[in-house]
């Protein structure tokens, strides 16, 4: 697609239960990356995917996170037993080979968590 | 580690007056520094970058941003700003042991008075 995409856009969920957040990376884009964004902070990294590499999953908070890539495509984000503290927004961002640095990275809209 | 500091939260200009936005960063090793937008609904957009190429560099909408290495600095300059200017503002870095690891600061808002 011309853009990355992520749904779904908004999301309220109860304490406990599990979600799924999607992003749809840039045709062409091998790396992929997870953001999250609290309210009024910077984005902290959570994880990245370059093409069959066994992914960074150094910034992910804890165990209830996790995060899955078909091949060079669609990713998931999954949070098992969400908690009001993970309510925030999640960036998906894409870019080409490892060349975020010379290329710049494609950030999605983003996908609104909030967990009552 | 590396690190970002944007010395405001929150920046107020007339339109059609300079805008300056601060950022000064700490890194190890050599960086790779960037300026993101992001609009209200919308998702971040790369203003401009540097990477150790000309200290001085020019980004999308008239803005720019000078390295300053002695300074570890990294300011975000336009000399006349426009209402559509009005978002926040992320200076952004990452360096060669972890080029792929963006480090964000805290953001800056700016306000564009009419």
């Amino acid at each position: 697609g011309a853009g990355v995409s992520q749904s779904p856009s908004n999301k309220v969920t109860e304490k406990g239960k599990d979600v799924e957040l999607r992003c749809d990376p840039i045709s062409g884009h091998t790396a992929l990356y997870w953001y999250r964004q609290r309210l009024g902070q910077g984005l902290e990294f959570l994880i990245y995917f370059q093409g069959n590499s066994a992914p960074d999953k150094s910034g992910l908070p804890s165990d209830r996170f996790s995060a899955e890539r078909t091949g060079e495509s669609v990713s998931t984000l999954t949070i098992q037993r969400t908690q009001q503290e993970d309510s925030a927004v999640y960036l998906c961002a894409s870019s080409l080979s490892t060349g975020g640095q010379v290329y710049g990275y494609t950030f999605g809209s983003g996908t609104r968590l909030t967990v009552v | 580690a590396q690190s970002v500091t944007q010395l405001d939260s929150h920046v107020s200009v007339s339109e059609g007056t300079p805008v300056l936005l601060r950022c000064n960063y700490s890194s190890s090793y050599s960086p790779s520094l960037f300026w993101y937008v992001q609009h209200p609904n919308k998702g971040l957009q790369l203003l401009l970058k540097y990477t150790s190429a000309a200290t001085l560099v020019k980004g999308i909408n008239g803005f720019e941003a000078e390295f300053k290495k002695s300074e570890t600095s990294f300011h975000l300059t336009k000399p006349s700003a426009h209402m559509s200017d009005a978002a926040e503002y992320f200076c952004v870095v990452s360096d060669l042991r972890s080029p792929e690891k963006l480090t964000f600061g805290t953001g800056t808002r700016l306000t564009i008075i009419p």
